[in-house]
């Protein structure tokens, strides 16, 4: 079975500066796709940034990183600049090559203006 | 852009009664779809797999004759709540596999918010 662990329930960030949440992931396939998404008080999902497992390369999108490591199995997310916009609950998923989803127990993001 | 719908948005039952949920593809067609369960400030918990023409696959401790998934067509999964109770009380969110530009990538619904008095 595929777990996802969050060790961060709650980061605090001052805003313009820079924040990183962390993640581990378990699992014995080779193919999946780590995610990061943002949950807002809506409730809606919304997708912050993907990583292809077979890809070496960390993905970047605009003021968010992740820095990925394969072995190690750790997947965690820099965001940079910081926004008030950024404050959420941030979820790290898993999605198996069959399209099912494991989520993180989350981290709760403040951004402190 | 692709979009998936949920109805109704919030629901209020009695205990004992059956809930029907429904989650729709708007304007693309998901042969699968993903329904995941929420408590107030956890995570989203995989409960099953819809599939359209057969039986839905459920995750491990998840009751099938408790969530009833029905995959009625290409652009529609329902997930009815039978004999509701207090703990049944969540949020209901699902997802449909889908492709934005030249990704694949999951289309959340907005979420059914079940209360069960």
């Amino acid at each position: 079975a595929q777990t996802v662990t969050q060790s961060q329930p709650e980061m605090s960030v001052q805003e313009a500066e820079t924040v990183t949440l962390s993640c581990t992931y378990d699992t014995s396939e080779s193919d999946y796709y780590l995610f990061w998404y943002k949950q807002p008080p809506s409730r809606q999902m919304i997708l912050v940034i993907r990583q292809e497992a077979y890809k070496q390369q960390n993905a970047t999108e605009n003021r968010f990183s992740v820095n990925f490591q394969k072995a190690a199995k750790s997947f965690s997310l820099k965001i940079s600049d910081s926004q008030l916009g950024d404050a959420a609950m941030y979820f790290c998923a898993y999605r198996r090559s069959s399209n099912q989803f494991y989520f993180g127990t989350g981290t709760s993001l403040t951004v402190i203006p | 852009g692709a979009v998936v719908s949920q109805h109704p948005s919030r629901v209020i039952c009695k205990s004992g009664t059956s809930v029907k949920i429904e989650c729709r593809s708007l304007d693309f067609q998901a042969t699968t779809m993903f329904w995941y369960r929420q408590f107030p400030k956890q995570s989203l918990m995989l409960m099953a797999t819809s599939n359209e023409g057969s039986k839905a696959t459920y995750e491990q401790g998840v009751e099938k004759d408790k969530f009833l998934i029905n995959h009625a067509s290409l652009t529609l999964s329902t997930l009815t709540v039978t004999s509701a109770h207090p703990e049944d009380s969540s949020f209901y969110i699902c997802s449909a596999p889908g492709v934005r530009g030249r990704y694949n990538e999951q289309f959340f619904g907005p979420g059914t918010r079940l209360t069960v008095l």
